[in-house]
């Protein structure tokens, strides 16, 4: 089936440094990725769509500053947490849709973002 | 604004047990509905889905059903076993943007 690979699974790193996560579809073309964070006991929440080409649409209350989306190719998308603090420390996920396929969505493992 | 509620975890239960999660919504629109599921681990999968009212989404024992008068969709299945252990989020689309719920940690006991 479509697999969507995030890396890295897990990374922590000092408070002030920016650290970028990585999304690719696998074997399949996504002109459309989501980037979701969920808080412990918390739902997954939709930060930015972001498109193939094109800038990122965030969500009301998320800062484009400090999450920085890059979707430059149609299989890679990127999100770089910018000036990192403790608070930013959460899940990070992110989901490609395969436009193939459906427009079925695919999630990626997540990521564990700890800031120190 | 868009909304999913599902009922407060953890839920653990014997093997061969009826699991039943419920779920309900609220959306601006007509929406689609969807079970995911994340195993130990893993990523989220997708477990089943319904795009309109009334219709039953299944998948490896489990279904749900889209009850519009109600707005729910209510998971359920007649035997789980401890391969079924995982947490379980129960989500809404539209306009092709996900809402999901908290998701619910179930736990199958041998």
């Amino acid at each position: 089936g479509a697999v969507v690979s995030q890396h890295p699974s897990r990374v922590i790193c000092k408070s002030g440094t920016s650290v970028k996560i990585e999304c690719r579809s696998l074997d399949f073309q996504a002109t459309t990725m989501f980037w979701y964070r969920q808080f412990p006991k918390q739902s997954l929440m939709l930060m930015a769509t972001s498109n193939e080409g094109s800038k990122a649409t965030y969500e009301q209350g998320v800062e484009k500053d400090k999450f920085l989306i890059n979707h430059a190719s149609l299989t890679l998308s990127t999100l770089t947490v910018t000036s990192a603090h403790p608070e930013d420390s959460s899940f990070y996920i992110c989901s490609a849709r395969a436009q193939a396929l459906g427009n079925t969505i695919y999630f990626g493992e997540g990521s564990w973002l700890t800031v120190v | 604004g868009n909304s999913v509620t599902q009922m407060e975890g953890p839920v653990t239960l014997s093997e061969e047990a009826f699991l039943t999660i419920n779920c309900t919504y609220t959306a601006t629109g007509y929406p689609s509905l969807f079970w995911y599921v994340q195993y130990p681990g893993e990523g989220l999968q997708l477990l089943l889905k319904a795009t309109k009212a009334d219709d039953k989404g299944s998948n490896k024992g489990f279904e749900a059903t889209y009850r519009k008068e109600t707005t729910s969709f209510h998971l359920e299945k007649g035997s789980v076993q401890v391969s079924d252990s995982a947490v379980y989020f129960c989500a809404l689309s539209l306009n092709s943007k996900l809402t999901f719920g908290k998701g619910i940690t179930l736990s199958v006991r041998p």
